[in-house]
């Protein structure tokens, strides 16, 4: 039963480097969510989906792009990392927002040096 | 827009003790309240999902309720344990959005 499952776990990225974070749910959840957690900020965030081939932007979408072409999967893309995007980002899916409950991954720790 | 406040943002208790952990929100049309518990380094593990519909929901040591109309919710730990240290979060998708909000935490230390 893996549910919500992040890809990597870890990352460093030299400034200026691209890479893309990979999200998958083996639930067929509808709704998919990227957030990034910062010391004090809480949970941001960053753009959501709520269906296959939707995307929309979040709190913070800034320096970030997504992707939903297949239900199962949502994509983190940074097409040129900065210093401000050193954070933790977590993936969620849920069945709706009405009445469902979220679920997370165990989200990716990204460096940008 | 939904705003969710957790009060206090850390607490430290000795092992036994009954508390409190408080979540409020501004939008009041919301659709659920779900608490979290996330320990250092890890992701977040759901706890407990109360509907817009609903006031309580119990599960072994922890109940949560919602009021909508004053805008809170509640998490109560029973009988406090070491192993319940860690940071606790409520979250809520509200109004006309899809976005879940979230607080940003209650951490909370239990001393054996």
């Amino acid at each position: 039963n893996a549910g919500v499952t992040q890809t990597p776990k870890f990352r460093v990225l030299k400034t200026g480097q691209s890479m893309t974070l990979l999200c998958a749910q083996d639930m067929n959840h509808e709704y998919m969510y990227w957030y990034r957690q910062d010391p004090g900020m809480g949970l941001r965030l960053i753009h959501y989906s709520v269906g296959e081939g939707t995307t929309a932007k979040g709190e913070v979408p800034d320096g970030y792009n997504v992707s939903r072409l297949k239900k199962q999967n949502f994509l983190l893309g940074l097409e040129s990392a900065a210093p401000s995007q050193t954070s933790v980002y977590f993936c969620a899916s849920s069945r709706g927002v009405s009445y469902a409950e979220a679920f997370f991954g165990q989200g990716t720790r990204l460096t940008v040096v | 827009k939904q705003e969710v406040t957790q009060i206090p943002a850390a607490l430290s208790v000795p092992e036994g003790e009954n508390l409190v952990l408080n979540c409020s929100f501004t939008d009041s049309a919301i659709y659920n309240l779900q608490w979290f518990r996330q320990d250092p380094g890890k992701g977040l593990t759901s706890l407990l999902l109360i509907q817009s519909s609903q006031r309580e929901q119990t599960s072994g040591r922890l109940n949560a309720s919602l009021d909508k109309s004053s805008g809170r919710s509640t998490l109560y730990i029973a009988a406090s344990q070491p192993g319940d240290s860690a940071t606790y979060l409520c979250a809520g998708p509200g109004g006309s959005n899809y976005k879940l909000t979230f607080g940003k935490g209650t951490l909370l230390t239990v001393n054996p």
